[in-house]
């Protein structure tokens, strides 16, 4: 139980164009999901915590007007990366909360040309 | 001061050997700890769960969480080459927002 899926696993853009990335708990509902990033060898920061039906919080530092943010179902949250550029080029993680614990999607590796 | 500290290791072990891995830290307010698996290029994996202080075991995974001294620490007994991997701890809490350690990388060689 408790799986996250991700779509795509990894994508290639060019510069100035969004890509929406998608979250879905498969297995159980997700009131609450939230949004990382990770640079290589670094651990993950949190960009935001996306809530079923309301508007996503965001951390201090994320731009919440470029990466939007949406979570309209209790499975399902998109991250849209508007205007990429090649520093928006990252490794994007999300997770999904069941009880108290925090489950992984498998990433989506985002490369910017 | 990190929140939570992490050595990032390379932490290398020979097969068979146990590895020992552990976090410090600074918020006293934290109740929920957690390990992660993570192997390169994947999302990480939860290893273990732990709400306050005490032991649990999992298999050939022990985790520790001592709170009076903000030290939390994870076993790994009869080590596998595939358990290279990084490991990071996380910790909340109010069981929601998680703060990470900066992960440990774990080579287990055969």
């Amino acid at each position: 139980g408790a799986v996250v899926s991700q779509h795509p696993s990894w994508v290639i853009c060019k510069s100035g164009t969004s890509v929406k990335i998608e979250c879905r708990s498969l297995d159980f509902q997700a009131t609450t999901m939230f949004w990382y990033r990770q640079f290589p060898k670094q651990s993950l920061m949190l960009m935001a915590t996306s809530n079923e039906g309301s508007k996503a919080t965001y951390e201090q530092g994320v731009e919440k007007d470029k990466f939007l943010i949406n979570h309209a179902s209790l499975t399902l949250s998109t991250l849209t990366v508007t205007s990429a550029h090649p520093e928006d080029s990252s490794f994007y993680i999300c997770s999904a909360m069941e009880a108290d614990t925090q489950y992984f999607g498998p990433g989506t590796r985002l490369t910017v040309l | 001061q990190k929140e939570v500290e992490q050595d990032p290791g390379p932490l290398s072990v020979p097969e068979g050997a146990i590895v020992s891995l552990n976090c410090t830290y600074s918020n006293s307010a934290f109740q929920y700890f957690m390990w992660y698996r993570q192997y390169s290029r994947k999302g990480p994996e939860l290893l273990m769960y732990t709400y306050s202080s005490g032991n649990k075991e999992d298999g050939r995974f022990t985790a520790q969480v001592d709170k009076s001294s903000k030290y939390i620490s994870l076993f790994i007994r009869d080590s596998q080459p595939s358990d290279s991997a990084t490991y990071l701890c996380a910790m909340s809490a109010a069981g929601n927002k998680l703060t990470f350690g900066g992960g440990t990388r774990v080579l287990v060689k055969p």
